[in-house]
């Protein structure tokens, strides 16, 4: 099975300061790879997939990056309403999520 | 718009089944895979299997001896069992969709906690 690991578990950003989320693979999954967004109470929302193709509707503030093992998924200009948990998953092989990581305001 | 809505009993016994459904608004089955996904408290989401809108289905190897999906497409809808469930099944199960040939989940169902609890 194919680990993801996120870090850091939790980022604390000024509102407008860029924020960067890493997401690691135990082994390459190439470039396929998805990010979510989950706000509370809410399902979690497809942000990105193929590392860096933005979904539908999503806002340019949100970009991703990397390939084989090593992804970013940054927030430009952080926005009030980005506070969410964010999770990476990969479906090179089967399908596996990372545990989170949980973007607070500083 | 599709949309997705879980449905099924909020508790469970251990050792009994657990059985939930998914109705797809908005929108065809036909044509997509379905897939269902859970998260234990504080533990990451785990893919548990998914249903190809004919009836062809691939588990999660980890569960695949306790899992069935099936489908409905005269109802638009999709259904979990999980027999022999433990503590361990606790989870926010959560359904979703995916494209042929595109392997990420958009929609989502908001989710439903299933407790297994005697």
């Amino acid at each position: 099975e194919i680990v993801m690991t996120q870090s850091p578990a939790t980022l604390s950003v000024s509102p407008g300061e860029r924020a960067t989320l890493s997401c690691r693979a135990s082994q390459s999954v190439s470039s396929n790879l998805a990010w979510y967004q989950q706000k509370p109470g809410q399902a979690p929302r497809l942000l990105i997939y193929g590392a860096s193709t933005r979904a539908t509707g999503i806002p340019a503030r949100f970009s991703g990056s990397g390939s084989g093992t090593e992804f970013t998924l940054t927030i430009s200009s952080l926005q009030s309403e980005d506070i969410a948990v964010y999770y990476c998953q990969q479906y090179n092989n089967w399908r596996t999520f990372g545990q989170g990581t949980k973007v607070e305001i500083k | 718009q599709v949309q997705l809505q879980e449905s099924g009993p909020g508790l469970v016994k251990p050792s009994e089944t657990l059985s939930l459904t998914c109705t797809v608004s908005g929108g065809s089955i036909s044509g997509y895979y379905w897939t269902w996904i859970r998260q234990p408290p504080g533990k990451e989401l785990e893919c548990i299997g998914y249903i190809y809108y004919t009836g062809r289905t691939k588990y999660n190897p980890s569960l695949n001896s306790r899992v069935t999906i099936s489908v409905d497409t005269s109802r638009n809808q999709f259904s979990l069992k999980l027999n022999s469930v433990t503590t361990a099944d606790t989870a926010i199960y959560y359904c979703a969709r995916e494209r042929v040939g595109e392997d990420w989940f958009d929609p989502w169902g908001q989710g439903t906690l299933v407790t297994v609890s005697s």
